[in-house]
Order: structure tokens, then sequence, then C-alpha cells
């Protein structure tokens, strides 16, 4: 089955810098990544993903990027605020014979935006 | 319309007890899945469902069951409380498009197995 790997599981970074989070994933059948930001005692929200026909995707502050032949994909945040500091999670999908998709998780990256 | 909707948000159970862990979704969607989420481990998938009446196991199925009567409802049973079952439980429904699966989760439940 699918394995997703994510680093740093902890990053602090000032006001205005950039922060970047790196995931690898084991299954080359995946094609969908998104990620997903967790607020303390809130549920996940997703705030970006990209489809595996694509190599980068930006949305404002937030871009993310997918090297299929290495089976990389990284968030990058830039100008960031307080109001970023989060768990941000990777995940992974392809989807199986019968329809249906499993979504794999990274096991998360705390970052904090400090003043 | 009210998305993915988890009862109760709290529970204590004792070692040993069962309980159902109720899940509801408005969306129509035909992907549901259960998702547990412990410190430092990413959210892992319990069990999950293509449509009514299909269910399959996920990551971490032992100790749980689900059924799927309905397109609506996803219950996660768990049969005889341990511990180790100590998380917070997700629920989730899904939908594919354009090459996307929209996820939405449930506010979740937090059980306590003591």
């Amino acid at each position: 089955g699918e394995n997703v790997e994510q680093h740093p599981s902890t990053l602090s970074v000032q006001e205005g810098d950039s922060a970047v989070i790196k995931c690898t994933y084991s299954d080359s059948a995946s094609n969908y990544f998104p990620w997903y930001k967790q607020e303390l005692g809130k549920r996940p929200q997703l705030i970006i993903d990209i489809r595996s026909n694509v190599g980068e995707k930006k949305d404002q502050r937030i871009a993310v990027t997918l090297n299929k032949t290495a089976k990389h994909f990284s968030l990058h945040i830039t100008e960031t605020q307080p109001e970023d500091s989060a768990v941000y999670f990777c995940a992974a999908t392809a989807p199986f014979t019968g329809g249906g998709n499993k979504l794999t998780f990274g096991t998360g990256t705390q970052l904090k935006v400090e003043l | 319309n009210a998305g993915v909707t988890q009862t109760p948000k709290f529970q204590v159970l004792k070692t040993g007890q069962s309980m159902t862990l109720q899940c509801a979704q408005d969306m129509n969607h035909e992907y549901m899945s259960w998702y547990r989420q412990d410190p430092g481990m990413g959210l892992r998938l319990i069990h999950y469902s293509v449509g009514a009446g299909i269910t399959d196991q996920g990551e971490v199925p032992n100790g749980y069951n689900v059924s799927r009567s309905t397109t609506e409802d996803f219950p996660l049973r768990l049969l005889s409380a341990a511990p180790s079952q100590t998380s917070v439980y997700f629920c989730a429904s899904s939908y594919l498009s354009g090459g996307r699966y929209g996820y939405t989760f449930g506010s979740g439940t937090r059980l306590t197995v003591v």
C-alpha cells in the first residue's frame, strides 16, 4: 500500500519568512496530492491540491510542487503570518479496482510563525 | 446542507464496553471513510466504503466494524473498547470530479477509553 513520509515534524519561522514542507510517496499509481491545514481541536481543511499531470500549482501565498519521477511533493508558504500557525498534512491517493480511493496521510508538520 | 455530521463529539468508555460512532452526510457522496488521529501519527484509515453495501478495511481495522446500509450513513462500531483505541476519530465523505477527490471531514469524536 501507499506510504507517505513528511518532513519536518516541526517548523518555526519568523513572520514574513517562507516555509517549506516536503513529502514523499511510494505508490507510483498515486495521482492526487492534497494538503490539509488543521488548527487545534478542529477538523482538517483542504488548502491546496495537485493532480499528477501538473507540476506546480499556486494559490495566493501557497504553492505546491510535484516531482513524479522522484515521488516528491512540497508545500510552499510565502510571507507567513501568525494565522498560518497550525499542523499541515500532506496526503496521496490512488484509485483502485472497483471504484473509490484511499487517502494516505503524512504524519504532519507543526508550523509555528513567530512575531 | 450540514455536510458531514458526527456524533457524539466526546465520549468516555470503560475497557470492554462497546459503542457506535455515528456519521451522516447529506451531499450524496459515494465514498465514506473513517480515520483515527493519534499524536505524531497523522490520520490513519480504519475502514472505508465505496457505496451502500460495500465496505473494506483500511490500515488499522482491528477492533472496529462498519456497515453501509444507506448512502448517507456510515457508523463505526467499537466491539470491545481498549485503552489503545483512545483517539480522535474523523469521518469523511468524498467524491471524484475532474481527477480531484473532494474530501469533507466531520468535526471529530474525541474518545477516551479508561
